[in-house]
């Protein structure tokens, strides 16, 4: 089966940094993808990290661990704008289509 | 460009009901993906494709239908609505690891 775990909330305020965790267990593994969603919108692209390691862009980092099955998405200096869902997903098949996402991880930023 | 469009915005059917959501992309991609989202829910796939004329099945198939004749229309067809259609639905496309989606079709079965 495909299951990925996350943190139902979060909470933390501006300027603050937040890590929001993924564990996953999948029946193929290509990747790990996180997406950021704000209320009434349609997911975007984050990050995507498919080695052990981290990932930097800006604000925001993203780690892998495939021995352990685990990632992290970590925001810094954050901002009232963040406050959204953010998704793991799994790339589970060889194309580039079959990504699992978990139930995501609701963050909520306050000044 | 316009990335990946999405019609309707908003439907309402009865049970029974057929319909088709559009879905189109100018990005030139060759992967398109059906997902829907449940509230307080992830998305979770329905049916994909890798180029015209190839389609596959995702996790949740069942009463849905597509096809896809062109690199940029990925439509979905309900074949049967029923109650736990309910959803809102997102199509995306990509050509490797970072899926653009839609705005999304807020469907409601009655």
């Amino acid at each position: 089966g495909q299951s990925l775990e996350q943190p139902s909330e979060v909470t933390a305020v501006e300027g603050a940094i937040v890590q929001i965790n993924c564990t996953y267990q999948t029946s193929g593994f290509y990747g790990l993808s996180w997406y950021q969603q704000h209320d009434g919108g349609a997911p975007t692209f984050l990050s995507y990290n498919a080695l052990d390691g981290l990932e930097e862009t800006g604000r925001f980092s993203s780690f892998l661990s495939r021995s352990d099955s685990y990632g992290y998405l970590l925001l810094q200096e954050l901002q009232m704008k963040d406050s959204a869902s953010y998704f793991c997903a799994v790339l589970a098949g060889t194309g580039f289509q079959k990504l699992v996402f978990g139930t995501g991880t609701r963050l909520l930023v306050s000044p | 460009n316009a990335g990946v469009t999405q019609t309707p915005k908003f439907q309402v059917l009865k049970t029974g009901q057929s319909m088709t959501l559009q879905c189109a992309q100018d990005m030139n991609h060759e992967y398109m993906s059906w997902y829907r989202q449940d509230p307080g829910m992830g998305l979770r796939l329905i049916h994909y494709s890798v180029g015209a004329g190839i389609t596959d099945q995702g996790e949740v198939p069942n009463g849905y239908n597509v096809s896809r004749s062109t690199t940029e229309d990925f439509p979905l067809r309900l074949l049967s609505a029923a109650p736990s259609q309910t959803s809102v639905y997102f199509c995306a496309s990509s050509s490797r690891y970072e899926q653009y989606f839609g705005p999304g079709t807020r469907l409601t079965v009655t």
